[in-house]
């Protein structure tokens, strides 16, 4: 079966500086998708970026970066250079082959201090 | 990309009624889908909306209380029905284009007393 975990409930994070979320999966299946989105208070569900278990690049996205490492079966996302409009949810999610089914992670509050 | 708007965008419902969601997508979409999110949780798949047949649900989620409707290609309904305070969550729709990524509407925030 297919899982995600997002160990850290809240992170803080000074404004300008970069902050890495983390995110790790699991999963039996060879192929795969990795996305990240963004909630804000509003509630919306903002995508911010996807890597796919055959990349071999890491994906970029501005100032979103994800950091895929594939044995560790980890994808963290990085924000550089943070905002305070960057202070939302943000929830790592995982779909399998052959299906646009996504699982969701716990998500992680972040909050980007002034 | 594609663009998606939900009404209501929050409704205050008492117990025992029903509340129906609209999902209206800008461009024709072949998978959409429901997602309800309770407070403080993560979002779970209710159910694909498929065009012209009935809907696929989840482990946990049946039609009777979540019935669905996909009428054409850009617009879907959820109907939460019978409803308790336990049903208060965001509902949102979201849908799959064709590239990889999922779009997601603004939400629906339902309050049952």
């Amino acid at each position: 079966a297919q899982k995600i975990t997002q160990t850290q409930p809240g992170m803080f994070v000074q404004e300008k500086e970069a902050v890495t979320l983390d995110c790790t999966y699991d999963t039996s299946d060879q192929s795969y998708g990795l996305f990240w989105y963004k909630q804000p208070s509003s509630g919306e569900m903002i995508f911010l970026i996807y890597q796919g278990s055959y990349d071999e690049q890491n994906a970029t996205e501005g100032r979103y970066s994800l950091n895929f490492q594939k044995a560790r079966k980890s994808a963290n996302l990085v924000i550089s250079a943070s905002q305070l409009g960057d202070s939302a949810m943000y929830f790592c999610a995982m779909r399998g082959p052959g299906t646009y089914k996504y699982i969701f992670g716990t998500g992680t509050r972040l909050k980007v201090l002034a | 990309s594609a663009v998606i708007s939900q009404k209501p965008s929050r409704d205050i419902c008492q117990r025992g009624t029903s509340l129906t969601i609209q999902c209206q997508v800008d461009s024709q979409v072949t998978m959409m889908f429901w997602y309800r999110q309770q407070p403080g949780q993560s979002l779970t798949l209710i159910a694909t909306a498929n065009q012209g047949s009935e809907a696929t649900y989840e482990s946990g989620f049946v039609i009777d209380k979540f019935p669905i409707s996909r009428p054409n290609l850009t617009f879907s309904t959820l109907t939460v029905s019978n409803m308790s305070p336990e049903d208060s969550s965001i509902y949102l729709c979201s849908v799959a284009t064709g590239s990889y990524e999922q779009y997601f509407g603004p939400g629906t925030r339902l309050t049952v007393t």
